[in-house]
């Protein structure tokens, strides 16, 4: 089964500053037939069930802030938040369906405003 | 709009089983998958499984194998997620999410969540 892992675990910034979290997945998860990433980004917040954010590794789901973005190929991913907002703070979780019978989540990164 | 709305919380033995339900509205319930992800108590998220109801088809995470049964009832456009055997360690919120079968571009709908307390 491809393993997720995220870090760091938890990230503290100021508001409106970038804050960066990195995905790496245990096997490439591009799919070399359409050259897309099976890889998502999710946001959660406290109560409330996930957000798909990211998805194809890059493309933000409709009516997600343009300060969000996905990038990276292969094994290795990041979310970027250009300019952190209060309403921002959540956890957020990477999932890989390139094993979609076999889908996986990163363990979370949790992010305050420092 | 696609809604999917769960049944209501539960408190269960250890030893027993628990039915969810996850009812699909909007949309057309034959061409997603239902998958079922659980989230313990201050944990992460933790795929279970999924149904593919065009299909009929449900695939299991491995550590549920044995334990856990997805169906789906087109007529009724709902999804229902048995697990079985319960322990103290199953006391979790359960998630239903749908995504497009084929599409591959993540879950996008949600259910609100059910929780599942396991207690003697």
């Amino acid at each position: 089964d491809i393993v997720m892992t995220q870090s760091p675990d938890s990230l503290a910034v100021s508001l409106g500053e970038r804050a960066t979290i990195n995905c790496k997945s245990s096997q490439s998860v591009l799919y070399s037939s359409n050259n897309k990433n099976y890889l998502a980004w999710y946001q959660q917040k406290p109560g409330q069930p996930p957000k798909l954010l990211i998805y194809w590794a890059s493309t933000r789901e409709s009516g997600v802030p343009d300060r969000f973005s996905g990038s990276g190929s292969g094994t290795d991913f990041t979310l970027t938040i250009s300019s952190l907002q209060a309403e921002d703070v959540a956890v957020y979780y990477c999932q890989q369906y390139y094993s979609t019978a076999r889908t996986a989540f990163g363990q979370g990164t949790k992010l305050e405003i420092k | 709009q696609v809604q999917l709305v769960q049944s209501g919380a539960e408190v269960k033995k250890p030893g027993s089983s628990v039915k969810v339900s996850c009812k699909a509205s909007g949309g057309t319930f034959s061409s997603y998958t239902i998958s079922w992800v659980r989230q313990a108590p201050g944990q992460g998220l933790e795929w279970m499984g999924r149904i593919i109801p065009i299909l009929g088809i449900a695939n299991y995470a491995q550590k549920f194998q044995g334990r856990v049964t997805i169906t789906a009832d087109k007529s009724t456009s709902t999804a229902y997620m048995e697990l079985s055997s319960l322990r103290s360690e199953d006391t979790a919120v359960y998630y239903c999410a749908r995504d497009i079968y084929g599409d591959y571009s993540g879950f996008d709908y949600w259910g609100q969540g059910t929780l599942v307390t396991v207690s003697s």
